[in-house]
């Protein structure tokens, strides 16, 4: 059975900071998945990493994907307030597209 | 927007009784997922549809049941409800299988 599993799970940041949140999956997969969830509003795409080594940047937030060692990362540069949210990272699994979530990140960026 | 929709969007309903969850996918889009998401037991996969087919099983309860039409909007049963199913559930769909999902603003099914 796949497993994912994110830390840190609550992440309090200044504004201007830099840090990455960390996934990590048990199986074999080449497919991942990073989401923002603001407060009980639906999922937001944020990056899409198809292949091992796949980085992609968008704004603030980069993401990367080592599928040799079963482990993403989203890293947040100089954060400011307006990332304050739930992140989550999704696995598809290689027997088919069903989506396998940690258990998300909420982050609070402070002024 | 993500061009997927859920109706309704809040719903408060007592233990034992029974809701239909709707969904209509993007435009073009073959597959269907439901997901639910609580406090308990996080964000879980329920089933999948294809083109009406069911495609694919995740941790739904036998209470539970979905479907798709041919016009590919699909609908999750609940039924003899309880206080646990309270959550909110995600539909979402993509072209295919293995391409991105877009998720639904979600359906907040409220069990007093």
């Amino acid at each position: 059975e796949l497993k994912v599993e994110q830390n840190p799970l609550f992440l309090s940041m200044q504004e201007g900071k830099n840090y990455t949140i960390y996934c990590n999956y048990s199986t074999t997969s080449d497919r991942l998945y990073w989401y923002r969830q603001d407060p009980g509003k639906s999922l937001e795409s944020l990056f899409v990493l198809l292949s091992n080594g796949a980085v992609k940047q968008e704004g603030r937030l980069m993401a990367s994907l080592d599928t040799k060692a079963r482990l993403s990362t989203l890293h947040i540069t100089a954060a400011v307030h307006d990332l304050s949210a739930t992140y989550f990272c999704a696995v598809e699994e290689t027997s088919g597209s069903r989506l396998t979530f940690g258990e998300g990140t909420q982050l609070t960026v402070n002024p | 927007d993500s061009g997927v929709t859920q109706t309704p969007k809040h719903l408060i309903t007592a233990t034992g009784q029974r809701v239909t969850l709707r969904c209509s996918p993007r435009s073009g889009d073959l597959s269907v997922y439901w997901y639910q998401q609580s406090l308990d037991q996080g964000l879980q996969f329920l089933i999948q549809y294809y083109n009406g087919e069911e495609r694919a099983k995740g941790n739904i309860l036998e209470r539970f049941s979905a479907q798709q039409f041919p016009d590919l909007h699909s609908e999750l049963n609940l039924s003899s409800l309880e206080l646990g199913d309270s959550a909110l559930y995600f539909c979402a769909s993509s072209v295919a299988d293995s391409y991105e999902q877009y998720f639904g603003p979600g359906t907040r099914l409220t069990v007093t």
